[in-house]
C-alpha cells in the first residue's frame, strides 16, 4: 500500500534557524509530492508540489526535492520566521482520474517559531 | 489559486441532530471532491470521495448511514453527519480537485463540529 513517514514533532526553533522536516514515502506506482501547511484554526494550503523525479518544488523560500533514490521529499527553509508556526503535512498522490487522485498524509509535524 | 468555501466554519448541535455541512468550489468545477476528518494532533483520515452525479464511495470503517455524502453539481458536495454524538466532534475538512493535472487538491478552511 502507500504511506506516508515524516518526522515526529513538535518542532520547535528560534527565528532564523534553518528547517528541516523529513518525509519518506512507499508508493505502487510514481506519485506526486505535496507538502500542504496548517495554519492555528485554518484549512491546508499547498505549500509546494513536485510530480516526478528529481523535481524541486519550492515556494514561501520552502523548498523540497523529489529523490526517488531514497523514496523521500523532505522539507527545508533556510531561515524560519514566527509567522512560519504552522503544521506540516507531506502526502503524496497516485493515478488518474476519480479516487485514484486521493491524497495519502503523513501525521503532520507541528512547527513553532521563538522570536 | 483555485477557491474551495465550507461552510458552517464552526457549528454546535444538540445529541440526536443532524448537522450539513457544504463544500463549494468557487471558480471551477470539481468532479471530485473529498471529504476528511481531522482528530486533534493527528492526521487527515480520509471518510469519501464524492463523485459528481454518483453515490460516493466510503473508506473502510467510516459509516455509509451516519455520515450522508451528496455531490449533486458541479460545485457543490455536502456532508451530512446524521443523529450526531459527541464522538462525531472533530473537524472535518473538504477538497476539491481541479480536473486534469497532477491530482492537486485545493481545501476547505474546514468546519468544527462540536456535539453536546
Amino acid at each position: 500500500g502507500n504511506s506516508v513517514t515524516q518526522m515526529e514533532g513538535p518542532v520547535t526553533l528560534s527565528e532564523e534557524a534553518f528547517l528541516t522536516i523529513n518525509c519518506t514515502y512507499t508508493a505502487t506506482g510514481y506519485p506526486s509530492l505535496f507538502w500542504y501547511v496548517q495554519y492555528p484554526g485554518e484549512g491546508l494550503q499547498l505549500l509546494l508540489k513536485a510530480t516526478k523525479a528529481d523535481d524541486k518544488g519550492s515556494n514561501k523560500g520552502f523548498e523540497a526535492t523529489y529523490r526517488k533514490e531514497t523514496t523521500s521529499f523532505h522539507l527545508e527553509k533556510g531561515s524560519v520566521q514566527v509567522s512560519d508556526s504552522a503544521v506540516y503535512f507531506c502526502a503524496l498522490s497516485l493515478g488518474s482520474g476519480g479516487s485514484n487522485y486521493k491524497l495519502t498524509f503523513g501525521k503532520g509535524t507541528l512547527l513553532t517559531v521563538n522570536p | 489559486g483555485a477557491v474551495v468555501s465550507q461552510h458552517p466554519s464552526r457549528v454546535i448541535c444538540k445529541s440526536g441532530t443532524s448537522v450539513k455541512i457544504e463544500c463549494r468550489s468557487l471558480d471551477f468545477q470539481a468532479t471530485t471532491m473529498f471529504w476528511y476528518r481531522q482528530f486533534p494532533k493527528q492526521s487527515l483520515m480520509l471518510m469519501a470521495t464524492s463523485n459528481e452525479g454518483s453515490k460516493a464511495t466510503y473508506e473502510q470503517g467510516v459509516e455509509k448511514d451516519k455520515f450522508l455524502i451528496n455531490h449533486a453539481s458541479l460545485t457543490l458536495s455536502t456532508l451530512t453527519v446524521t443523529s450526531a454524538h459527541p464522538e462525531d466532534s472533530s473537524f472535518y475538512i473538504c477538497s476539491a480537485r481541479v480536473s486534469g493535472g497532477t491530482g492537486e487538491l485545493f481545501f476547505g478552511e474546514g468546519s468544527r463540529l462540536t456535539v453536546l
